[in-house]
C-alpha cells in the first residue's frame, strides 16, 4: 500500500493552460514538500509546508497543505515548457524516519 | 562542483558481478540516503543512515548493502547483481533541522544484462 497517493500519474497539457496535481494520504505528516525532477537529473526541491492550511507561492506554482495535514496540493498557472518534468511529494511522519514519497506525477507541457 | 556526487554515473554489468556506487558530500550532513527509480514505481528507499555509526534497511534492501565509511561518504553494493536490478540509483543527503529536506546526487544509471 502506498502511504501517499498522487494523482495524475500522468498529465499532458497545452501551454497557456492551468493544472492541478494532487497528494493524498490517510497518514497525518509533520510536513510536506514537493520535488522537481528533470530528465538526467536528480530531484530538486520546491517548497515545503509544515502548518495545516498553508498556502505558498513560487510564481506560477501555488502549494497547499490540507487543513488536517493529509493531503497537499499543486496548482500551476499558465504552463509553460519549462514546467515539463516528474513532480513528487515527500511527506514527514513524526518521529524519527525518513520522507516518505509518492510515486510521482509526470507533467508534460506542449508548446 | 557539486554538493552531493555519484560514481560512477554509468555502469553496465553482468549477471552475478559484484558491483559499488558511491556517494560523496560536501554539504556537512549526517543524513545519507540510497533509493532506486523504475518507470511508474517512483523512488523507493534501498538504505539509509542518520549518522556514521548507523544504518536502516529501507523498503527495498534485499539484495543490496551499504557501508558508511564516514560522514561524507556512503557506498551501494550489489553483493551479486541480477536483470531486475537494472534501474536509476540516486544519494541523497538531508539535515534533520530542516525537515529532511532531500538533496540528490546526480544519479547512476545501472544495466544488468
Amino acid at each position: 500500500t502506498q502511504l501517499l497517493e498522487q494523482s495524475p500519474q500522468f498529465l499532458s497539457i497545452q501551454e497557456g493552460e492551468n493544472l492541478t496535481v494532487y497528494c493524498n494520504s490517510s497518514s497525518v505528516f509533520s510536513s510536506l514538500q514537493w520535488y522537481r525532477q528533470e530528465p538526467g537529473e536528480g530531484p530538486v526541491l520546491l517548497v515545503t509546508v509544515v502548518t495545516g492550511g498553508e498556502v505558498k507561492k513560487l510564481k506560477r506554482l501555488t502549494f497547499q497543505f490540507g487543513d488536517a495535514r493529509k493531503d497537499s496540493s499543486l496548482h500551476i498557472t499558465a504552463a509553460q515548457p519549462g514546467d515539463t518534468g516528474l513532480y513528487l511529494c515527500a511527506g514527514k511522519l513524526t518521529g524519527n524516519t525518513p520522507l516518505v514519497f509518492g510515486k510521482g506525477t509526470r507533467l508534460s507541457v506542449i508548446a | 562542483d557539486a554538493d552531493v556526487t555519484q560514481t560512477p554515473r554509468n555502469r553496465i554489468t553482468k549477471t552475478g558481478k559484484r558491483i559499488m556506487l558511491e556517494c560523496s558530500q560536501t554539504k556537512g550532513h549526517d543524513r545519507m540516503y540510497w533509493y532506486r527509480q523504475d518507470p511508474g514505481l517512483g523512488l523507493r528507499l534501498i538504505y539509509y543512515s542518520f549518522d556514521v555509526k548507523d544504518i536502516n534497511k529501507g523498503e527495498i534492501s534485499d539484495g543490496y548493502s551499504v557501508s558508511r565509511q564516514a560522514q561524507a561518504k556512503f557506498s551501494l553494493s550489489l553483493e551479486s547483481a541480477i536483470p531486475n536490478q537494472t534501474a536509476l540509483y540516486f544519494c541523497a543527503t538531508s539535515d534533520r533541522t530542516w525537515g529532511d529536506t532531500q538533496y540528490f546526487g546526480p544519479g547512476t544509471r545501472l544495466t544488468v544484462l
